[in-house]
């Protein structure tokens, strides 16, 4: 039981550049989330979902994009990188007791 | 709008307690109490559901004042593993968990 994994660890992109986060649960929760954490702040919410084929925009949506065809995964999507999107990003589940558990996030540089 | 914390950080030494205080300007379903170590992820602490409500874990507790919009997170007889940052997380009515500002704990011998 992994719990939730996210590839990959760490990333440099250029501007202009795109890529996709991946996160996988093995929980068979229907909630999922995605958070980008900047240096020495608190988490901003991105996107959510409330299970397969349904997501919702968060607190901080703008340049990114998110699918959710599976239960299991729930990736996060960059289309042109730019120097603002340099964060931490998290991605979480949650139980139906609420409880999310976080994935071991991804280290993303935009230079 | 997020929730504001206070302290924004405190300084203790093993054996001390504290207090961090969350507070909402937006109506409060549940409050969720997660702890961060430096270069991890967060970890959850407790949920509070009810107003009212008091939990607690070892020696870590917490309250909720729903009619205030308010949680208290306290550690007592804090121990060097307590250090990190703390955020509280407001759930409302939505799916969503909105987080706070944050309260960074250091525990010194």
């Amino acid at each position: 039981n992994a719990g939730v994994t996210q590839t990959p660890k760490f990333r440099i992109l250029k501007i202009g550049q795109s890529m996709t986060l991946q996160c996988t649960q093995d929980m068979n929760h229907n909630y999922m989330y995605w958070y980008r954490q900047d240096p020495g702040m608190g988490l901003k919410l991105i996107y959510y979902s409330v299970g397969a084929g349904i997501t919702d925009k968060g607190e901080v949506p703008n340049g990114y994009n998110v699918s959710r065809s599976t239960t299991e995964d729930f990736p996060l999507r960059l289309e042109l990188a730019a120097p603002s999107q340099t964060s931490v990003y998290f991605c979480a589940c949650r139980t139906s007791q609420e409880t999310q558990y976080f994935g071991p996030g991804t280290r993303l540089l935009v230079l | 709008q997020q929730p504001v914390q206070s302290p924004q950080a405190v300084i203790l030494r093993e054996g001390e307690d504290a207090v961090i205080n969350c507070s909402s300007s937006k109506a409060l379903y549940s409050v969720h109490w997660y702890r961060q170590k430096h270069g991890e992820a967060p970890v959850f602490l407790m949920i509070l559901l009810k107003g009212g409500e008091q939990k607690g874990h070892e020696k870590i507790s917490a309250s909720f004042n729903e009619k205030k919009q308010q949680s208290s997170l306290y550690l007592t007889a804090s121990q060097l593993s307590y250090s990190g940052t703390y955020f509280c997380g407001g759930g409302g009515a939505t799916n969503k968990l909105i987080f706070g500002t944050g309260t960074l704990l250091a525990v010194q011998p």
